[in-house]
């Protein structure tokens, strides 16, 4: 599976969008992106996915570069309760899924 | 209803109990997952069941015993701990299937682990 970097952390807006970098640059032909958050102590939660073609749910959109080796995900109006650890993971088995060190989103009033 | 349980919250043991955590899913989904996690990292993949086989154990010490008695139930029984080993403890499901669209894992909320 493709190894996934995020920055760190980041700080936002409340009401402004949350773009959240990740880069995947050796990722494969076959292998999805998944978006999954953490808020604290609770299980992680699915929110978005895809192979190349931007997607959107009623939580967020997600961007693919044309080349596949990076993506944002975008969460249009943040809000306190979007302040987690958001993981972008590449995978094309179930069997494996590998979380990276995630990005720990501040959202800020 | 994408709802995976897990019990108990919270479990403090010795180490020289035996104990035991449980995962539950009603969805339908034939591969179940357990993953740890120590405080401020990511998620750690353990053992992977599909279709309640054992199809990946990431190399876990033998003192974690996963166990599948059915597609709607995983346990993870524990003995001889070390308190390192004092985790949040993930249990996951999904459909299980190869095909990415339709396989979206869904997680519990976690048992907390302390090993004393």
């Amino acid at each position: 599976d493709a190894k996934t970097t995020q920055p760190p952390s980041m700080d936002c807006a409340e009401g402004r969008a949350a773009n959240l970098p990740c880069n995947h640059s050796t990722i494969s032909g076959n292998e999805y992106v998944y978006w999954y958050r953490q808020i604290h102590s609770q299980g992680p939660q699915y929110i978005i996915h895809g192979l190349k073609n931007n997607e959107t749910n009623e939580m967020a959109s997600l961007i693919i570069t044309e080349d596949r080796k990076s993506s944002t995900l975008i969460l249009p109006h943040a809000t306190l309760r979007d302040t987690a650890v958001y993981y972008c993971i590449a995978s094309y088995n179930f069997n494996k899924f590998y979380f990276g060190s995630g990005t720990k989103l501040n959202v800020k009033p | 209803d994408t709802e995976v349980t897990q019990t108990p919250k919270h479990l403090v043991m010795g180490m020289t109990n035996k104990k035991s955590l449980k995962c539950e899913q009603h969805m339908g989904h034939r591969a179940m997952y357990w993953y740890k996690q120590k405080a401020k990292k990511p998620p750690e993949l353990m053992f992977v069941y599909s279709y309640e086989k054992l199809s990946i154990n990431e190399s876990v010490p033998s003192r974690f015993s996963p166990e599948c008695p059915n597609s709607s139930l995983l346990n993870l029984h524990l003995h001889a701990l070390q308190p390192e080993d004092s985790a949040l403890y993930l249990c996951a499901s999904s459909q299980g299937r190869i095909d990415p669209i339709r396989n979206t894992i869904y997680f519990g909320e976690g048992s907390w682990l302390t090993v004393v």
